[in-house]
């Protein structure tokens, strides 16, 4: 199994700022995901971030808005950048493979960060 | 695409009552299927999965069963207890394109009152 942290795990933010959040796993991985929950919603995904290469989004979701960052096999951070009232959400990380020869068979969830923007 | 669709709720029920929050899905391989569950004020959590046609998972008293002929993976329990009281979500791994991303439902709040 993996323990997955995020920091911060809340925050509330103006309008226009910028936002840098970070998933941290206990162990390697080759996959981590970003996924946003909005209020009363389900969660939708907005990037894949594989460590060494660039992060692949998900329709609706651009780099410009959202970049991530992959710097290593256990650590990665998005942001949420000029921020309003429409980015308040939870936002997850999750991870889904383990190394080469390690897989998990489900995927892993961080708490999650709450995020409202006034 | 894959997409998951599940029972709208929000569902609320007598303890010791049957619960089943239906869920159907659509994919292009041959998915994974998960029961993931929400407790207030805390992240997501697996539940049970099940890999593969007429596989059954379980926990903690939950099942759900795989149904490659009608494309469900129905959540149940036969005795809910008010610490059941969640948001679940249904979801698919279509691990055939090599993505391993999940498809969620929409999600199924379930209140149990004693």
């Amino acid at each position: 199994s993996a323990v997955i942290s995020q920091k911060p795990s809340r925050d509330i933010c103006q309008r226009g700022t910028s936002l840098t959040i970070q998933c941290q796993v206990d162990s390697q991985v080759t996959m981590m995901f970003w996924y946003r929950q909005q209020p009363g919603q389900s969660l939708t995904l907005i990037a894949t971030a594989n460590q060494g290469s660039e992060a692949t989004y998900e329709s609706g979701f651009v780099i410009d808005k959202f970049p991530i960052s992959r710097p290593n096999l256990t650590f990665s951070t998005l942001t949420v950048s000029n921020m309003s009232p429409e980015d308040s959400s939870i936002y997850l990380c999750s991870v889904g493979r383990g190394l080469a020869g390690e897989t998990y068979n489900e995927q892993f969830f961080g708490p999650g960060t709450r995020l409202t923007v006034l | 695409g894959n997409s998951v669709t599940q029972m709208e709720g929000p569902v609320t029920l007598s303890e010791e009552a049957f619960l089943t929050i239906n869920c159907t899905y659509t994919a292009t391989g041959y998915p994974s299927l998960f029961w993931y569950v929400q407790y207030p004020g805390e992240g997501l959590q697996l539940l049970l999965k099940a890999t593969k046609a007429d596989d059954k998972g379980s926990n903690k008293g939950f099942e759900a069963t795989y149904r490659k002929e009608t494309t469900s993976f129905h959540l149940e329990k036969g005795s809910v207890q008010v610490s059941d009281s969640a948001v679940y979500f249904c979801a698919l791994e279509d691990s055939g394109a090599g993505s391993y991303q999940l498809t969620f439902g929409k999600g199924t709040k379930l209140s149990v009152i004693p």
